[in-house]
């Protein structure tokens, strides 16, 4: 079966640093979602892309986080620099418009 | 804006009985809807996608139904086993171009099967 890939699965990181998340959507997906969730929000979008063009970053904290797709093999998220309450799983997603969406395993974040 | 509500939050069954997962939606302009699987510490697996078109999906032992007037979707599973415990998410995708896209999530059920 076809797999959205992330990297690193986890990450823990101290306060200030920069944070930079991967993924590789599936082959043919024109649609990539960076997903974070925690136990007191739940699944917040923080950007999507498609055809790797920026459709909406208004999930995201402008100031530190940036999501860019530099080739259709490859989606970032970058966090810099990173705070505490930045701990969460980072999940990126692909798909096309008639077959939903797949998920990736996630990418565990603890900043201390 | 789009809300998904999810109830009951927590259900816990013995297993062999059937259950019954709701969703609601406020806007019934969607595209389609996803349900998701969630084990503990891992991601999303997908389970069913219904199309707006569509009044019904099934697989194996799930079956999931769309009443897009009525702004719900129930997700089946029959003969419960414990290896369905897990968190159950519902996802719909708005049809409005604005939101063209984006998955609005509801908060889960979380589901426990005892043996």
């Amino acid at each position: 079966d076809a797999r959205v890939t992330q990297t690193p699965r986890h990450k823990v990181t101290e306060m200030g640093q920069e944070v930079t998340m991967r993924c590789q959507p599936i082959l043919g997906h024109n649609t990539v979602f960076w997903y974070r969730q925690t136990m007191m929000q739940g699944l917040e979008l923080l950007a999507y892309f498609r055809n790797r063009a920026p459709l909406d970053d208004s999930g995201m904290p402008k100031d530190r986080f940036s999501a860019e797709m530099p080739d259709a093999t490859l989606a970032t998220l970058k966090i810099q620099p990173s705070e505490p309450r930045d701990s969460a799983v980072y999940f990126c997603a692909s798909g096309l418009d008639r077959t939903g969406y797949t998920f990736g395993s996630g990418t565990r974040l603890t900043v201390v | 804006k789009q809300e998904v509500t999810q109830i009951p939050a927590a259900l816990s069954v013995p297993e062999g009985e059937n259950l019954v997962l709701n969703c609601s939606f406020t806007d019934s302009a969607i595209y389609n809807l996803q349900w998701f699987r969630q084990d503990p510490g891992k991601g999303l697996t997908s389970l069913l996608l219904i199309q707006s078109s569509q009044r019904e999906q099934t697989s194996g032992r799930l079956n999931a139904s769309l009443d897009k007037s009525s702004g719900r979707s129930t997700l089946y599973i029959a003969a419960s086993q414990p290896g369905d415990s897990a968190t159950y998410l519902c996802a719909v995708r708005p049809a409005t171009t604005d939101s063209w896209g984006k998955l609005q999530f509801g908060a889960g059920t979380q589901v426990v099967v005892t043996p």
